[in-house]
């Protein structure tokens, strides 16, 4: 069983569309992240999320949104996508700390 | 949290032990040290943490010095398979992630040679 699930593994859209990834965890963490990996490799956190509280990396555009119908899913929209968004996005849970963090293998986007 | 130091790239011959150094000079008391490693393609993998005694798992040793301010990785019988980028991470146990969540820097690619 994969601990934590992203889909699709590989997204190609158009600019100005909308999309989302969603990610699960079966580990029973009790926080979600999103992470975006850039063509550098640098890794940058985007939210944290647990059922009491969303995070928002103040950097992070609008456009992009999580959702979380329950603990054990965070998905990730994006509106009208950007050529600057491409880039690989992770998906991570964790425990209550010190606990290290479990990553998703992550979603490769392309905005053409 | 504590900015950390590491080596941009080191290379180490299959079967030996890979030491990987990270200073973090301006550690706070309360901050543990991470390390994380990334294999290409793939998300992150935690490999251990500690926060000033040594620690040791499966995969690998996490030895840090008494004054705390560096840290060193010790994969004790290195393979192909451990070629990677391999981050060093100092971050204040919480409840979860914070508005920073774990900061990445731009870690050590280990590049184990056959």
């Amino acid at each position: 069983d994969t601990a934590v699930s992203q889909t699709p593994k590989y997204l190609v859209t158009q600019m100005g569309n909308d999309k989302s990834i969603k990610c699960e965890q079966n580990l029973g963490h009790d926080t979600m992240y999103w992470y975006k990996q850039d063509s550098k490799k640098f890794l940058k956190i985007m939210f944290s999320y647990n059922n009491k509280e969303l995070i928002i990396n103040e950097t992070v555009p609008n456009r992009f949104s999580p959702k979380s119908p329950d603990k054990a899913h965070l998905n990730l929209h994006i509106n009208s996508l950007e050529l600057g968004d491409s880039a690989v996005y992770f998906c991570a849970s964790s425990q209550s700390a010190p606990y290290g963090y479990t990553f998703g293998s992550g979603t490769r986007l392309t905005v053409v | 949290d504590a900015k950390t130091t590491q080596p941009p790239s080191m290379d180490c011959a299959e079967g030996r032990a890979a030491n990987l150094p990270c200073n973090h000079s301006t550690i706070s008391g309360n901050e543990y040290v991470y390390w994380y490693r990334q294999i290409h393609s793939q998300g992150p993998q935690y490999i251990i943490h500690g926060l000033k005694n040594n620690e040791t798992n499966e995969m690998a040793s996490l030895i840090i010095t008494e004054d705390r301010k560096s840290s060193t990785l010790i994969l004790p019988h290195a393979t192909l398979r451990d070629t990677a980028v391999y981050y060093c991470i100092v971050r204040v146990s919480g409840s979860g992630g914070g508005a920073d969540g774990l900061t990445f820097g731009k870690g050590t690619h280990l590049i184990i040679q056959p």
